[in-house]
């Protein structure tokens, strides 16, 4: 079954802490993992991507991390900032050039002051 | 990456009725992706469109109540049919591809049945 189970529901952190999203999948055809951020009113924006060669990537506050063998990885957001205060999914897709996308249940992310 | 206009950006329309959301997209793609995204959930894929073809819908979205057109490879509108208050979600469109860009997804459909 093509699930990507994603925790927690929702996560206060404060101002300048680390933000940590998990997300596990189960089908092992999988091999692109997607971070994605929604803000109110639009739509998600890519954050930052893993592919299963590698077993972390990091993008500026924004990092994966990527365990192949636990079918889990993750989202650290250092730093965190209010202006990161929105819903982040994770997402999976198997190989191919226009594979659909299996999206995670979201998590609600607000950095306090 | 492709930037994507959707609309309208929200309505409010009585049971029964039906709306066309359209997707315009500022460059060509081969496949096109229709969303749900109810309130406070996630997206859930209705449908791929492709040029030329019909429509792939994924289980539990039929074509009756979902009927896609992509008359060419920027356009691409999706219809809600026969609504119901059940049907009040978030619809977006999204295009791209795994590599090397990834998915960009329009501002969405805000749908209210009432």
């Amino acid at each position: 079954q093509q699930q990507v189970k994603q925790s927690p529901q929702s996560l206060i952190v404060q101002k300048g802490g680390i933000s940590i999203i998990n997300c596990a999948y189960e089908n092992t055809a999988f091999d692109y993992f997607p971070w994605y951020q929604q803000f109110p009113g639009k739509g998600p924006a890519l954050l930052i991507a893993i592919r299963p060669d590698v077993s972390e990537k990091k993008e500026g506050r924004f990092t994966i991390s990527f365990n192949k063998s636990a079918k889990q990885f993750s989202l650290h957001i250092m730093d965190s900032q209010p202006g990161d205060s929105a819903t982040y999914f994770c997402a999976a897709s198997p190989p191919g050039t226009a594979s659909k996308l299996t999206f995670g249940t979201g998590t609600r992310l607000q950095v306090t002051l | 990456s492709a930037v994507i206009s959707q609309k309208p950006s929200r309505d409010i329309c009585q049971r029964g009725t039906s709306l066309t959301i359209q997707c315009q997209v500022d460059s060509q793609v081969t496949m096109m992706f229709w969303y749900r995204q109810q309130p406070g959930q996630s997206l859930t894929l209705i449908a791929t469109a492709n040029q030329g073809s019909e429509a792939t819908y994924e289980s539990g979205f039929v074509i009756d109540k979902f009927p896609i057109s992509r008359p060419n490879l920027t356009f691409s509108t999706l219809t809600v049919s026969n609504m119901s208050p059940e049907d009040s979600s978030i619809y977006l469109c999204s295009v791209g591809q795994v590599l090397p860009g990834g998915y960009t997804f329009g501002s969405g459909t805000r749908l209210t049945v009432v």
